[in-house]
This record gives structure tokens, C-alpha cells and sequence, in this order.
């Protein structure tokens, strides 16, 4: 079965550094998304992401995120200048169509810790 | 907003029982998922399930969309079952495909 594949698995950083988490979506999925986990919390919903733009955001995607598809086949998320509460688990999944359609797929994730 | 809350919170079982794990939510829904969170961290997608009702081997969920929740049944559990369940809903009109996640019921099955 095709899978969402992220890079990568671990990443530990400095306050104030920026990282970018990469992803590569299923091929012929054409909506994006990133979602966060801090550690024993419920999965929270960032950015979804379609036709090359921000479809939606939550309160969380503040201006130190951004997303971008640089190509035909990745998906970045880029934090600018990280704090110690981005410290999470972030996922990164996709669909074939939004909302009332289908399953979205998950990747395996990207753990973000800052230190 | 919407409220999607997930019973029981945590539930241990020997390997060989049944369960059942609830997912209420608060407003109509477009689309409902169960997922499993192994021990590893994967979110793994068990069932799209906005409605009615589908079995996957010792795993199936019901969804009665006009009571507004959902049920997923575990049958003969395995250890390998042992992690957290999330329900998760897209509510109207779902358009951008943000799926809202309840709390979890976390499972350990012991052998």
C-alpha cells in the first residue's frame, strides 16, 4: 500500500533555530496536510493545503510556520525560529479529495524536540 | 466548536476479550475515521466512516450518524491492539479536510 513518508524521524534543535520537516505525500493525493501531538495530548490539526495554497490554518499556524510544495512530489513545513511548545510530534498526511470523501493517510511522523 | 469526546479514557483487557470503544460528537459530521496509535507513534487509519456499518477482519465500527456517534468493536483482542484509539470528524462543509481528533481511549491488552 503507498505511504505517506516523512524525514526526518527525530530531530532535536536549539531555541530560536529553524527546522523544516520534510514529507512526500501518496502520488496522486492532491490535499496536504500537517498535524501536531504533544506528548500525551490529543492530535491537533495545523494547515491543510491545496492547488499550491493554504486551504485553511489553525490558531496554532501562527506566522513562525509555513508550508511549502517546492516540487511535484514534497511537502515542507518550515518553523522560523523555534520555542520550547513546539516541542511535538508532527505528522504529515494526505488525501485524494477533503472533507467528506475519503481516509486521510498519515505518516509516520517527525519528533521535534527543542531544546 | 464541535465537541468529540471518546469513552471509556483507558481500558485494560486480557488477551482473548471483546470491547467497545464510543466516540460522541457534538454537530453533524461529513466524514468520521478511527485511527490506532501503536506504541511506536504511527497514527495507522482503521475505518472512513461517516455512516453505517464495516468490518475489517477482528475490528468494525458502526456509525449512527443522526445520534451523532460512533462505535468501534474489537473482537478476540491481541496485544498487538494495545495503543490509542482516536475518533476523528470533519465537520460541514469539510471542504479543506480538517479532521478534528477526540482525546483517545487507550487500550493495553495484556497477555
Amino acid at each position: 500500500e503507498p505511504e505517506v513518508t516523512q524525514t526526518p524521524s527525530h530531530q532535536v534543535t536549539q531555541m530560536g533555530q529553524e527546522v523544516i520537516l520534510r514529507c512526500v505525500p501518496i502520488s496522486n493525493h492532491l490535499y496536504f496536510y500537517w498535524y501536531r501531538q504533544i506528548l500525551g495530548q490529543k492530535v491537533e490539526f495545523l494547515v491543510s493545503f491545496y492547488n499550491n495554497e493554504i486551504s485553511e490554518k489553525s490558531e496554532i499556524f501562527d506566522d513562525q510556520f509555513s508550508v511549502e510544495r517546492p516540487d511535484g512530489s514534497n511537502f515542507t513545513l518550515k518553523i522560523r525560529s523555534t520555542k520550547l511548545e513546539d516541542s511535538a510530534m508532527y505528522f504529515c498526511a494526505s488525501s485524494v479529495v477533503a472533507g467528506g470523501g475519503e481516509k486521510l493517510f498519515f505518516g509516520s511522523g517527525t519528533q521535534l524536540s527543542v531544546l | 466548536g464541535i465537541q468529540v469526546e471518546q469513552s471509556p479514557p483507558d481500558l485494560i483487557l486480557q488477551e482473548g476479550a471483546n470491547s467497545t470503544l464510543r466516540c460522541n460528537f457534538s454537530d453533524s459530521v461529513n466524514n468520521l475515521q478511527w485511527f490506532h496509535q501503536n506504541p511506536w507513534g504511527q497514527l495507522i487509519n482503521l475505518f472512513y466512516i461517516p455512516s453505517g456499518t464495516k468490518q475489517n477482519g477482528r475490528l468494525s465500527a458502526t456509525t449512527v450518524a443522526t445520534e451523532r456517534y460512533s462505535l468501534l468493536y474489537i473482537s478476540s483482542s491481541q496485544t498487538t491492539d494495545s495503543g490509542v484509539y482516536f475518533c476523528a470528524v470533519v465537520i460541514p462543509p469539510g471542504n479543506t479536510g480538517k479532521l478534528i481528533f477526540g482525546q483517545g481511549t487507550t487500550l493495553q491488552v495484556k497477555p
